[in-house]
């Protein structure tokens, strides 16, 4: 079946602009991950989103940083006021039931840059 | 919360030899730790895991196993091939205030020259 998809796979975008980058999870997946992949610094967890709960934002940098889920399916990343520092590798991943111990299924993620 | 330190950041062997990769962890409530597999230009794959009560496991070439009372763990590949050459990320848990999210390492760059 299709896997995590990301759109879109690269975002150049200036800086102080806002970005959305969305991901489509794997159908049937209630759990749903975006990480950050700067060089040299491996997977920051940014945000999860479990089924009808509340999110968790615990890893979110800023305030500048926002996530939706609509419908429990897709997710909008939104980050406001683009800073030249918000320029890596977004990556979302789904899981079944969203048990820490689920295997997280990636995306392949949106290359943003900040100029 | 979890914090979870990796090392080393890179690592080159000659095909054939075994590779082995730590991590270190925090948070002794940290009790799952996936192995993450990164091939350039690819999205990150799971490929083993070990639960806290479980001392070792292997899966063919690969083996992982946990210290947890020197909250440590290590991924061992055996025999590496080319194929290996990729970035490899371990993960802790953190369950501060949710059901429980990854917390990945910085990565490390293993390159396996034939």
């Amino acid at each position: 079946g299709a896997g995590v998809s990301q759109s879109p796979s690269n975002k150049v975008t200036e800086k102080g602009k806002d970005v959305e980058l969305r991901c489509d999870p794997i159908s049937g997946h209630t759990a749903l991950y975006w990480y950050r992949q700067s060089l040299g610094q491996g997977l920051e967890f940014l945000i999860y989103f479990q089924g009808n709960s509340a999110p968790d934002k615990s890893g979110l940098p800023s305030d500048r940083f926002s996530a939706e889920r609509t419908g429990g399916s897709v997710s909008t990343l939104t980050i406001q006021r683009t800073q030249q520092e918000d320029s890596a590798v977004y990556l979302c991943a789904s899981s079944l039931v969203g048990r820490v111990t689920d295997t997280q299924y990636f995306g392949p993620g949106t290359r943003l840059t900040v100029l | 919360g979890e914090n979870v330190e990796q090392h080393p950041s890179t690592l080159s062997v000659q095909e054939g030899d075994s590779a082995v990769i730590k991590c270190t962890y925090s948070d002794s409530a940290s009790n799952y730790f996936p192995w993450y597999k990164q091939e350039l230009g690819k999205r990150p794959q799971l490929i083993i895991d070990i639960r806290s009560n479980v001392g070792e496991k292997k899966d063919q070439r690969i083996a992982v196993t946990l210290n947890k009372t020197a909250k440590h763990f290590s991924l061992h590949i055996t025999e590496t091939q080319p194929e290996d050459s990729a970035v490899y990320f371990c993960a802790g848990t953190n369950y501060g205030g949710s059901q429980g999210n990854l917390i990945f390492g910085k990565g490390t760059k293993l390159s396996v020259k034939p």
